[in-house]
């Protein structure tokens, strides 16, 4: 099946600065990779996702690489403010006959200090 | 109400106990699923269901019941429960895999 690792487990920035987030995954069959935030207390919330057909994506403040060669992807958050503070997890999904399934990394909590 | 709704939020019991989770979303996805999360793992997978058909259980003990109606709700049946089944469950849906989207979990503390 499907392994995601997610790098680095805890990221402190200073707010204003840009954070990134890396992952890796193990099947070349993933095409659909998407990323999502965990506030405290809260379910994850969809921040933003890419298809396989696609090497980047930007919205706003964040984007999205990815690089199917060497399967790997990373989310970049610029001008990061308090508000990111948050655990952000990235995903990826292999299509299959019954609807795709995410897998999720590990997790990565970002702390963005004033 | 739109989104994927969870409830109770927050359920402690006893490990003699049975108690249900609901799930409700209206998004008009045709596939749900639970999830585990606890503080040393990641989000684990437990169920799957597309157009209320259970297409997934991953290895999931028997003390955890799903059951799914109809498309828009979901539920976790849930007996004999141990201390290690702890957990924040999170409750999903997806239109075929795609746009997930989760509740808000309810927070489990077995006693």
């Amino acid at each position: 099946g499907e392994n995601v690792e997610q790098h680095p487990s805890t990221l402190s920035v200073q707010e204003g600065d840009s954070a990134v987030i890396k992952c890796t995954y193990s099947d070349s069959a993933s095409n659909y990779f998407p990323w999502y935030k965990q506030e405290l207390g809260k379910g994850p919330q969809l921040i933003i996702d890419i298809r396989s057909n696609v090497g980047e994506k930007k919205d706003q403040r964040i984007a999205v690489t990815l690089n199917k060669t060497a399967k790997h992807f990373s989310l970049h958050i610029t001008e990061t403010q308090p508000e990111d503070s948050a655990v952000y997890f990235c995903a990826a999904s292999i299509p299959q006959a019954a609807g795709n399934k995410l897998t999720f990394g590990g997790g990565t909590r970002v702390l963005v200090k004033p | 109400e739109t989104g994927v709704t969870q409830t109770p939020r927050h359920l402690v019991m006893g490990m003699t106990n049975k108690k249900s989770l609901k799930c409700e979303q209206h998004l008009g996805h045709n596939a749900m699923y639970w999830y585990k999360q606890s503080a040393k793992k990641p989000l684990e997978l437990m169920f799957v269901y597309n157009f209320k058909e259970q297409t997934e259980n991953n290895s999931v003990p028997s003390r955890f019941s799903p059951e799914c109606p109809n498309s828009s709700h979901l539920f976790l049946h849930l007996h004999t429960l141990q201390p290690e089944d702890s957990a924040l469950y999170l409750c999903a849906s997806s239109q075929a895999g795609y746009g997930y989207t989760f509740g808000s979990g309810t927070r489990l503390t077995v006693v």
